[in-house]
This record gives C-alpha cells, structure tokens and sequence, in this order.
C-alpha cells in the first residue's frame, strides 16, 4: 500500500484567492495524479505530475487555473487560482503502487 | 472515450443480506479494474483490484469478478454490516498511463 498525507484538509476560502494544497508521499513514486470530486460528483483527473517535467492536464484543466509543482519523488502541490465558487471541490491526490491507485484523504475547498 | 456507470445509484439493505453492485465500461481494452470505498467527505479506500487477465479476486466478505468481453464487473458483498454503509466506486484504467476512469458511484445503506 502507500501511506499519503495532505494538507489543509479542509479550507474555506474567498473568491479570487487562490489556494496550495500539499501532498506528501511515504516513498519515492515516478507518477502522482491530482483528481477532483465536485459535490456530489465521482472524481474526475485533473493532471499528472511527473518529476522533473511540466505536468500533463486533461481535457478541460488548465496550467494557469491549476499550476502543479513536483519538486522531489515523495511530494507534489496543486493550487487552485482565482478561485469561484465553482472551484468548491474535494482535491485528492494519488499514486500508483504495483498496478493499484492508491489515494489521500482529500482536501475539501470551500469558496465564497 | 472510456465512459463507466454503476448501477444502481443508491441502495438500502438490511443488515445481514448479500448484495450485488454492478460496474459496466463501454470500452473492454481495459488495463485493470479498481472497486474503492469512500465514507462520506473522505478520501478513497481501496477494495479490490483485478487484473485484465484475472476473472475476479476476493477480500473478506468482498469478491469482484471481471467480464472484460462484455464490458461489466460485480462487486458482491456478503453478509452486509452497518460499516459497510458508504459510496462504492469503481474505477478503470485504459491504457498504460495508469490514469483512473472512475464510475457514477454505489450509495450503499444498511440499516439494523
């Protein structure tokens, strides 16, 4: 399995701040994925951070609304710009371990 | 484009019963099927992974099955409990790029 931890939890923020979310890993991964879940939603992939290169987004997700950063093998940051209220999500990040995805336990983003 | 859906969108059940939930995948050139868990604002568990080449896999009271031609998977719970009260999602890899398509999501209920 894979030990995974992120921070905040859970925030509530104001429209047009923006927010970092960290995620932190217990051992060294090539790939991690950024997923959202909208309320009441499944979850939907945001991008892939690999270290050492730009990250890859998916269709509908961009780099200035989502910058990623992948500084190391064990950690990775997503931050959601010029946040709306639209942006009110839970943010989970995962890694994949011998075929299986494992993910965090979220950060629930609030906005006003 | 990989679509999944899970059927049905909400179940109640009293405690003790078996029961099925059922995953289906529109395109079969899967790379392997993942069934998670999540409790209400909480990150994913994970329940179950089967490989493409694997027919199904088991876990406690928990055993998914795989029918990659027809494009379906099962997960059967036995002998459900109140803890076992959650959103079950499954999910698919297409490809080898290990980015998960997750499905509409299991609410499940059980009730003493």
């Amino acid at each position: 399995s894979a030990v995974i931890s992120q921070k905040p939890s859970r925030d509530i923020c104001q429209r047009g701040t923006s927010l970092t979310i960290q995620c932190q890993v217990d051992s060294q991964v090539t790939m991690m994925f950024w997923y959202r879940q909208q309320p009441g939603q499944s979850l939907t992939l945001i991008a892939t951070a690999n270290q050492g290169s730009e990250a890859t987004y998916e269709s509908g997700f961009v780099i200035d609304k989502f910058p990623i950063s992948r500084p190391n093998l064990t950690f990775s940051t997503l931050t959601v710009s010029n946040m709306s209220p639209e942006d009110s999500s839970i943010y989970l990040c995962s890694v994949n371990r011998g075929h299986e995805q494992f993910f965090g336990p979220g950060t629930r983003l609030t906005v006003l | 484009k990989q679509e999944v859906t899970q059927i049905p969108a909400a179940l109640s059940v009293p405690e003790g019963e078996n029961l099925v939930l059922n995953c289906s995948f529109t395109d079969s050139a899967i790379y392997n099927l993942q069934w998670f868990r999540q409790d209400p604002g909480k990150g994913l568990t994970s329940l179950l992974l089967i490989q493409s080449s694997q027919r199904e896999q088991t876990s406690g009271r928990l055993n998914a099955s795989l029918d990659k031609s027809s494009g379906r998977s099962t997960l059967y719970i036995a002998a459900s409990q109140p803890g076992d009260s959650a959103t079950y999602l499954c999910a698919v890899v297409t490809g080898t790029a290990s980015k998960l398509t997750f499905g509409t999501g299991t609410r499940l209920q059980v009730t003493l």
